[in-house]
């Protein structure tokens, strides 16, 4: 199934500096989502922005969408150590249902 | 919010064997589930949409034979992997879609090991 890139494939930051991820895709979307994990367990979802919207927060999360360079960023803001995690996003296509996952950032954050 | 139930997170066995994982929607009635499968520090791959009352639709390239999925109520959907090999070992995750909200619902995953 076709993936999302995402880059960087692994970050690593000090505590209360901020962390951005980048995914990029290859379809037109109805929309695209930002999901967690932690090592070994299921996801989390974090935020969903719709095609027609260009940028959300949530808390200290931000994600911005640009249709036009079929490509997305999450940002996190002061990061802590529990933001330790493998970061997904995912997408489903315009018409379609089915979600299809972007490679993931792991994230590290340093106390 | 919406919760999906994966059983069981971890289980061993034998090569040969069939291996039954479970998902369920708890709270919302699930029509789609799908399921994935992760290899370590990789993305998800989906493998197949499991409709309610109809077949599974199988992505390219996964063995519908082997990995034969059920989804006989609207809250509940199976994966079987038959005769399970150690090439079969990996991380099976289902999740569920709540139309309500848009969103994907994760059960926690089952590790499965081969021997």
């Amino acid at each position: 199934s076709q993936q999302g890139e995402e880059d960087p494939q692994a970050l690593s930051i000090q505590e209360g500096e901020n962390a951005t991820m980048n995914c990029s895709y290859k379809t037109s979307i109805n929309n695209l989502q930002w999901y967690r994990q932690n090592s070994g367990r299921g996801l989390v979802h974090l935020i969903l922005i719709r095609s027609n919207e260009r940028e959300k927060h949530s808390g200290r999360l931000r994600v911005t969408l640009d249709t036009s360079k079929k490509s997305s960023s999450l940002l996190i803001t002061a990061s802590r150590a529990a933001d330790t995690a493998s970061y997904f996003c995912a997408m489903v296509s315009t018409g379609g249902f089915k979600t299809i996952f972007g490679a993931g950032t792991r994230l590290f954050v340093k106390a | 919010g919406a919760v999906v139930s994966q059983h069981p997170s971890w289980v061993i066995c034998k090569s040969g064997t069939s291996v039954k994982i479970e998902c369920r929607s708890l709270d919302f009635q699930a029509t789609t589930m799908f399921w994935y499968r992760q290899f370590p520090k990789q993305s998800l791959m989906l493998m197949a949409t499991s409709n309610e009352g109809s077949k599974a639709t199988y992505e390219q390239g996964v063995e519908k034979d082997k990995f034969l999925i059920n989804h006989a109520s609207l809250t509940l959907s199976t994966l079987t992997v038959t005769s399970a090999h150690p090439e079969d070992s990996s991380f099976y995750i289902c999740s569920a879609r709540d139309r309500r909200v848009e969103k994907l619902f994760f059960g926690s995953g089952t590790q499965l090991s081969v021997l």
